[in-house]
């Protein structure tokens, strides 16, 4: 699975937007990006995913750039129970044993009052 | 969280006890995760199964055993605990309905004293 990367932290106002970052580069044409979150003393969330083309679901927005080598989650308008660490992971679509999922140290967001 | 669930959710036990953690899903679906987490480590796999009776090792899987003798149950079994196993134990099921991206349970705390 190609390795990504994010900033160490953010912050945000609340009920402003959040804009996630992340980079990857050797991204190969058949791995997705899923973003998840983890709010202190929570199992990891599933957020977003996606292939080449913009998602929108009812939490996020997720945005991949053309060439696919980075990608930014937005949160329209975080809230305080947003401040979460949220990672960026890429890897293949699929259940084998070859597509397990990795969790780097992904960026620590903070949203304040 | 999407029908699955963790047992025990705090365990204190002592050095050199056995100790099992249950996962139970009520989702059907093939693959199941374990995972641990431990500060400035993130989360690290430590044993997955691809069916009943089919596991296989993660990174991190030296003192853990496991069993999936049915689709929904993956029991991790510590044969006896040592103080670096106090940690926070994460099952996932990894669901098709999100192009095979995972849900998390919430978590068990397990404690070695």
């Amino acid at each position: 699975d190609a390795k990504t990367t994010q900033p160490t932290s953010m912050d945000c106002a609340e009920g402003r937007a959040a804009n996630l970052p992340c980079n990857h580069s050797t991204i190969s044409g058949n791995e997705y990006v899923y973003w998840y979150r983890q709010i202190h003393s929570q199992g990891p969330q599933y957020i977003i995913h996606g292939l080449k083309n913009n998602e929108t679901n009812e939490m996020a927005s997720l945005i991949i750039t053309e060439d696919r080598k980075s990608s930014t989650l937005i949160l329209p308008h975080a809230t305080l129970r947003d401040t979460a660490v949220y990672y960026c992971i890429v890897r293949v679509a699929e259940s084998g044993a070859n597509s397990k999922l990795t969790f780097g140290k992904g960026i620590t967001l903070s949203v304040r009052p | 969280d999407a029908g699955i669930t963790q047992s025990p959710r705090h365990k204190v036990t002592e050095t050199g006890t056995p100790v099992t953690l249950r996962c139970h899903q009520t989702e059907n679906h093939r693959y199941m995760y374990w995972y641990r987490q431990d500060p400035g480590h993130g989360l690290r796999l430590i044993h997955y199964s691809y069916g009943v009776k089919d596991t296989d090792k993660g990174e991190v899987s030296d003192g853990y055993s496991v069993s999936r003798s049915k689709t929904e149950d993956f029991l991790l079994t510590l044969e006896s605990a040592t103080s670096s196993q106090t940690s926070v134990y994460f099952c996932a099921i990894s669901d098709p309905g999100l192009n095979y991206g995972y849900t998390f349970g919430s978590g068990t705390r397990l404690t070695v004293v």
